[in-house]
């Protein structure tokens, strides 16, 4: 889905250093989330937005943080990478108000620590 | 908190036959019951959900069913094609008070053999 795009797609890095990842949308939903995903383990929420006001944790959040600069962008940073935090991730939004649950993906980034 | 439960984590068929994918829940609050297709490299997308005040429901050769007294729900793929082949995701809703918060199960790769 075009509408929910993630920058950027793929990044290595190495231990200790801080790392940023970017997901924008134009669709107009209020709520974004930020998934990370791992073989055997599905996506499990690292952190989640209702609103521009709204942060609220996840349930693997520690090692993490995030910005809602604005109803369409929601960035998720990484202060100190650790090699175990290498896996895919993903934001998604949805909107209730909309008439639907339904949460739409962006393509994911893929992140390698070394 | 929720926890969902995906079995089996892996499913080869006949193209052709049948698929069914099980889902069990722990938070019999849970009220909303999406699936999720991820395709290889790509993002995952809704294919079809269901609510807890319906029973089962069909899309073409997919169907999903509800028991909530056991608190678990299914997937079913009829006459399976080779472009079934994904990793297919359940997902719960916890409650209403957490709105869109989904819970995901660990996902089940699906290969169709032609």
């Amino acid at each position: 889905d075009a509408d929910v795009t993630q920058t950027p797609r793929n990044r290595i890095t190495k231990t200790g250093k801080r790392i940023m990842l970017e997901c924008s949308q134009t669709k107009g939903h209020d709520r974004m989330y930020w998934y990370r995903q791992d073989p055997g383990l599905g996506l499990r929420l690292i952190y989640y937005s209702f609103d521009v006001k709204d942060i609220n944790k996840g349930e693997i959040s520690d090692g993490y943080s995030v910005s809602r600069q604005a109803q369409a962008k929601f960035s998720l940073s990484l202060e100190s990478a650790i090699p175990n935090q290498t896996a895919l991730y993903f934001c998604a939004t949805s909107d209730p108000r909309q008439g639907s649950d339904t949460q739409y993906f962006g393509p994911g980034t893929r992140l390698t620590v070394l | 908190g929720e926890n969902v439960e995906q079995h089996p984590s892996t499913l080869s068929v006949q193209e052709g036959d049948s698929a069914v994918i099980k889902c069990t829940y722990s938070d019999s609050a849970s009220n909303y019951f999406p699936w999720y297709k991820q395709e290889l490299g790509k993002r995952p997308q809704l294919i079809i959900d269901i609510r807890s005040n319906v029973g089962e429901k069909k899309d073409q050769r997919i169907a999903v069913t509800l028991n909530k007294t056991a608190k678990h729900f299914s997937l079913h793929i009829t006459e399976t094609q080779p472009e079934d082949s994904a990793v297919y995701f359940c997902a719960a809703n916890p409650s209403k008070a957490a709105g869109n918060k989904l819970t995901f199960g660990g996902g089940t790769r699906v290969l169709v053999k032609p």
